[in-house]
Parts: C-alpha cells; sequence; structure tokens
C-alpha cells in the first residue's frame, strides 16, 4: 500500500519569495507521482507529473518538482511566488499496480503575502 | 479548459435517506472517480469506474453506496441509507482512460458538500 505524508500543514511566504513544498510517499515498486492545486472553492487542478527519466519535472506557472528516490521525495518548488499562488497543494501517487487510483497527501496550504 | 459539473454544490439530507450526487464528466473522458473530504482531513479516494464497472473500490466505499452512469448520462454516487460519517465534501473527477503507463490527469469538480442531520 503506497502512503504520501505532506510534513507542512502551513506555509507563508511573502510574494517574490522561493518557496518548497514538501512531499515524502512510501512504496516499493513502480509509481507515477504528481501535484495538484486547489484554489478556494474550487476542484483540483493537475501541476506536474513523474513517473521516469529526468528527475526534475517542468510544471505550469513556474512550479517544478524534483524526484528523490534515496529520499523517498517528490518536493514542489517555485523561485517566485505570486499572491494568487495562495492555494493548497496535494502531493498524490499512483502505483504501478493499480495506476489509475491516486492517493493524496494531507495537502499543503500556502499563503503568500502581497 | 475542461470542466467537470457537480450537481448540486450543498446538499442536506437527513440519516437514513436517499441521497444521489451528480457529476457531469469531461465530454470526451471515460474513467471516472469519486473522491472524498472529511473537514480538515485529506481527500480520500473512494471508487473508480470504467465501461459501466467498478475498477476499484476502497474500505471508505461502503454496501450503502453505488455508482453508476447510465447512458452516457452523469455519473452519479448514491448513498442509500445516509449516516452521520457520511457528511463530507464528495469531489467527482474524470479522466481520459488509462492505457499502458501513459499518465492521464484528472479533472475535478468543485465538490458537492453533504450534511447529514
Amino acid at each position: 500500500t503506497q502512503t504520501v505524508s505532506q510534513s507542512d500543514a502551513h506555509v507563508t511566504v511573502f510574494e517574490g519569495d522561493s518557496v518548497e513544498l514538501r512531499c515524502n510517499y512510501s512504496y516499493g515498486g513502480s509509481i507515477y507521482l504528481s501535484w495538484y492545486i486547489q484554489h478556494h472553492g474550487r476542484g483540483l487542478q493537475f501541476l506536474l507529473k513523474y513517473y521516469s527519466g529526468n528527475p526534475v519535472v517542468q510544471g505550469v506557472n513556474g512550479f517544478k518538482a524534483e524526484f528523490s528516490k534515496s529520499d523517498s521525495s517528490f518536493h514542489l518548488r517555485k523561485a517566485s511566488v505570486h499572491w494568487s499562488d495562495s492555494a493548497v497543494y496535494f502531493c498524490a501517487v499512483s502505483a504501478s499496480s493499480s495506476f489509475s487510483k491516486l492517493v493524496f497527501g494531507q495537502g499543503t496550504s500556502l499563503s503568500v503575502v502581497p | 479548459g475542461p470542466k467537470v459539473l457537480q450537481i448540486p454544490s450543498h446538499q442536506i439530507i437527513d440519516m437514513g435517506q436517499m441521497v444521489t450526487l451528480n457529476c457531469d464528466p469531461v465530454s470526451n473522458h471515460l474513467y471516472f472517480y469519486w473522491y472524498k473530504q472529511i473537514l480538515g482531513q485529506q481527500m480520500e479516494f473512494l471508487v473508480n469506474f470504467y465501461n459501466g464497472k467498478v475498477m476499484e473500490k476502497s474500505k471508505l466505499f461502503k454496501d450503502q453506496f453505488s455508482v453508476e452512469r447510465p447512458d452516457g448520462s452523469y455519473f452519479t454516487l448514491k448513498i442509500q441509507p445516509t449516516a452521520l460519517e457520511d457528511s463530507a465534501v464528495y469531489f467527482c473527477a474524470s479522466s481520459l482512460p488509462w492505457q499502458g503507463r501513459k499518465y492521464e490527469r484528472l479533472f475535478f469538480g468543485h465538490g458537492t458538500k453533504l450534511s447529514v442531520l
């Protein structure tokens, strides 16, 4: 069974700052890792995903994430945040045995102060 | 972009009654999902559905739950009878068919808040 952990429930940064949102997972086999964003009162929207190849993947709006097998991590980063990036960010894992079943982390609420 | 619509946005119902949550998925999508999120907790997988069948379901998908998509209309989640612990926000999602190892992103609706009294 795959599990996902997002250690930070809330992160607050100033506009223009860089940010890292942490995601750790546990699963022994092949997996997909992805990030979704949820603005208040709306559904989740896809940001990016990783399965194999270059461990650094680029997403929309300047977001990128880096896969680390040794750390079992898939942290999300942005070099310079904007107030509109304020939202809840969810990391998700799906296992090779059932790729279409996404298991989500608890979410990290990002607040960007103008 | 493509949108998943959920109707209604909020449903209040008495414990023991039946409720049907409706989802209008993206038009060319063939995989459908329901997720449950209790306030302050993570979103949890309930079920996915393809080609008229439940593909996978979690332990949260109790016997009182059922899903269907008759004749390409709404994808529905029915709970009969409802219990207090069913109070949550239910998110519907859809995607293109998963083929091999090609990742298919999920498109989510805004959620239906179900309040069981």
